[in-house]
């Protein structure tokens, strides 16, 4: 079974920077992954950020930006704001079939 | 601007099928893959399949016993079948359009894979 994982929570101060990983426990993550990155504010549904590792969709602000980092996909904040708390999924590719991580919930703090 | 709207009945009995159907306006089917996705209370979103334009299906292989994707392109809508419902069936369900851009030709292959456009989402609950 293939598992995708995430940190389930982190806190960050306003005006901070951090980053957020995804893993597999199928190895390395790569592009062949096409890693996804997506954020969900309470009642809402999920809000594309990041596509195929590093690609920003129009409506994603450039404090938003993805990369791999040491085999995981890797979805870093910079100058966050307090609009930015929410919860974040990252989503793999695997041959055909799609897995989420876990998703991790974001502290603005 | 393609905008996605899912239907069908918020309760289901236990061991009844879950009918859901994703009306696609604003663009069509072609082109695209078709997803749906869950989301039970409280917990995080988990994939449950996709369809081609052309009816080509994958499905996640913990529902893929019980479940069907089709696609009716006359009526630019895909629709989600789920027999034999329990409660772990009960979660807000969610339509998105999967893209995929960037053809090589030479390659034969996508070089960027997407989910931009989702639905809002339609809260199904399984109880007798």
């Amino acid at each position: 079974q293939t598992v995708v994982t995430q940190e389930p929570s982190l806190t960050v101060s306003p005006g901070g920077t951090v980053t957020l990983t995804c893993a597999s426990n199928t190895g390395a993550v790569t592009s062949g992954h096409f890693p996804n990155w997506f954020q969900q504010r309470p009642g809402q549904p999920p809000r594309a950020l990041i596509y195929t590792t590093n690609n920003k969709h129009s409506w994603t602000p450039a404090r938003f930006s993805g990369s791999l980092l040491g085999g995981k996909a890797a979805l870093k904040l910079s100058s966050v704001q307090p609009e930015d708390e929410a919860d974040y999924y990252c989503l793999l590719y695997y041959g055909g079939a799609w897995v989420f991580g876990g998703g991790t919930k974001l502290t603005v703090l | 601007q393609v905008q996605l709207q899912e239907s069908g009945p918020g309760l289901v009995k236990p061991s009844e099928t879950l009918s859901l159907t994703c009306t696609v306006s604003g663009g069509s089917l072609s082109n695209d893959y078709w997803t749906w996705i869950r989301q039970p209370p409280g917990k995080g979103l988990e994939w449950i399949g996709h369809i081609s334009y052309s009816g080509d299906t994958t499905y996640n292989p913990s529902l893929k016993s019980r479940l069907i994707i089709a696609v009716d392109t006359s009526r630019n809508q895909f629709s989600l079948h789920l027999t034999s419902v329990t409660a772990a069936d009960t979660a807000v369900y969610y339509c998105a359009r999967e893209g995929r851009d960037g053809y090589s030709p030479s390659e034969r292959r996508y070089y960027y894979y997407y989910m931009d456009v989702w639905g809002k989402g339609t809260t199904v609950t399984v109880s007798s």
